[in-house]
């Protein structure tokens, strides 16, 4: 099974509006991390923003924000007020712990979403 | 900028042949990850090293090898070229390894093509 899905492959907005992105995950594990990354057309990876297992609020950092429903296994990302520049390739990725607490480290990815903001 | 540093940018060599690719983590980051973002795999991890030691393994070929030099600096090492080893080839590093929080920052790349 595929540890994240992300179900739209290219999502539209038109500038100034917002735009929520979609991501469910699937672990067994209780600690767990969830990160969004932006790809520009450039390559780059940029950190938007994280939301742990047990944080009780979703997590927001300037324009983004999560949406985190723990109990639906779902952490979507929300764009509000788009702009040009915001059009890229978006990723939810996650990173799990074992049982016994260490960290294995890797991040799992989805597959990605493409933004693309209209004028 | 996300202080982590990959050189070179672009690679274009031929198949059988053998390349390094290098990162340099950010200032006091002790730990480096290696994805690989291809358009029929998409990013996949490969390796990670915490201060110098190897901490876990992903979808690595054997052809593929890394390692984390004393100054924390890690090469991956690519052999034997095949077709389908072009892609874009990520180094990411984060403070620790342990806490599910720490976030990776990644480099630009090395965009690798094989002819």
């Amino acid at each position: 099974a595929q540890k994240i899905t992300q179900t739209q492959p290219g999502m539209f907005v038109q500038e100034k509006e917002a735009v929520t992105l979609d991501c469910t995950y699937d672990t067994s594990d209780q600690s767990y991390g969830l990160f969004w990354y932006k790809q520009p057309s450039s390559g780059e990876m940029i950190f938007l923003i994280y939301q742990g297992s047990y944080d009780e609020q979703n997590a927001t950092e300037g324009r983004y924000s999560l949406n985190f429903q723990k109990a639906r296994k779902s952490a979507n990302l929300v764009i509000s007020a788009s702009q040009l520049g915001d059009s890229a390739m978006y990723f939810c990725a996650m990173r799990e712990a074992n049982a016994g607490g260490t960290s294995y480290g890797k991040l799992t990815f989805g597959q990605g979403t493409i933004l693309t903001v209209h004028p | 900028d996300s202080g982590v540093t990959q050189t070179p940018k672009h690679l274009i060599t031929a198949t059988g042949q053998r390349v390094t690719l290098r990162c340099s983590p950010r200032s006091g980051d002790l730990s480096v990850y290696w994805y690989q973002q291809s358009l029929d795999q998409g990013l996949q991890f490969l390796i990670h090293y915490y201060n110098g030691e190897e901490r876990a393994k992903g979808n690595i070929l054997e052809r593929f090898s890394a390692q984390q030099f004393p100054d924390l600096h890690s090469e991956l090492n690519l052999s034997s070229l095949e077709l389908g080893d072009s892609a874009l080839y990520f180094c990411a590093s984060s403070v620790g390894n342990r806490l599910t929080k720490e976030t990776q920052y990644f480099g630009p790349g090395t965009r690798l093509l094989v002819l």
